[in-house]
């Protein structure tokens, strides 16, 4: 089965842009979650979709979204970019889904995001 | 709050050394599960091993080992005969009450020939 991909893997950007992160999980997985890593904050969760709908989110402001396809496919977008949004972002897929029990994630390579 | 501590920042031995990473937990959940996770520096994390709080049996994988004391909230994971290869950032992580993973701040592992 072919792993987690995410697109791009790089992006650089400016200030006040906005930005779209593409995520395609293992095939058969309904579940999709994203984490933004920092050398500051170490990883934190943004959030999970399952089914096509948000269950859990973080504690990250509203120009951080997300949604997820009828495929799972998920996208999240990051708007009015600030410089402390370059970071890792990686996505990771599970069977089915966080809410069940301990579910184990797989993740993709991440797509390294600057802000310029 | 839940916590994940990862006390060691960065260990480097040599090659063919034994090397074991700490993790310590904190959570009032019964239920919960433990993860190990290894970010090599192409960045992609990779599961290593997930435990569920009920099973203490301690697991070995090769050179891998892990053991997991509810005593002592650890889930302490030991290579042995390390290898270059081995060489990454190390992630321990357990769930919270809604299954989301809270992670420690990884421990860098430098192995060197």
């Amino acid at each position: 089965k072919a792993g987690v991909t995410q697109t791009p893997r790089y992006l650089i950007k400016t200030r006040g842009q906005q930005v779209t992160l593409s995520c395609s999980p293992i095939s058969g997985h309904r579940s999709v979650s994203w984490y933004q890593q920092t050398p500051g904050q170490g990883l934190q969760f943004l959030f999970e979709y399952f089914s096509e709908t948000q269950r859990n989110k973080g504690n990250f402001p509203g120009r951080f979204s997300g949604r997820q396809f009828s495929n799972s496919r998920s996208e999240m977008n990051v708007s009015t970019l600030e410089l402390g949004d370059s970071a890792l972002y990686l996505c990771a897929s599970s069977f089915p889904g966080l809410a069940e029990e301990g579910s184990t994630q797989y993740f993709g390579p991440g797509t390294r995001l600057t802000v310029l | 709050a839940q916590k994940v501590t990862q006390a060691q920042t960065e260990i480097s031995v040599v090659e063919k050394e034994d090397v074991t990473l700490d993790c310590v937990y904190e959570t009032r959940d019964t239920t919960y599960y433990l993860f190990w996770y290894k970010q090599p520096p192409s960045g992609e994390l990779v599961f290593l091993i997930r435990r569920n709080s009920f099973d203490e049996q301690n697991e070995i994988s090769g050179r891998y080992s892990w053991n997991f004391q509810k005593s002592t909230s650890s889930f302490n994971f030991t290579i042995t005969a390390s290898q270059v290869v081995d060489s990454a950032v190390y992630f321990c992580a357990s769930t919270d009450s809604n299954y989301q993973l809270i992670w420690g701040a990884g421990t860098k592992l430098i192995i060197k020939p």
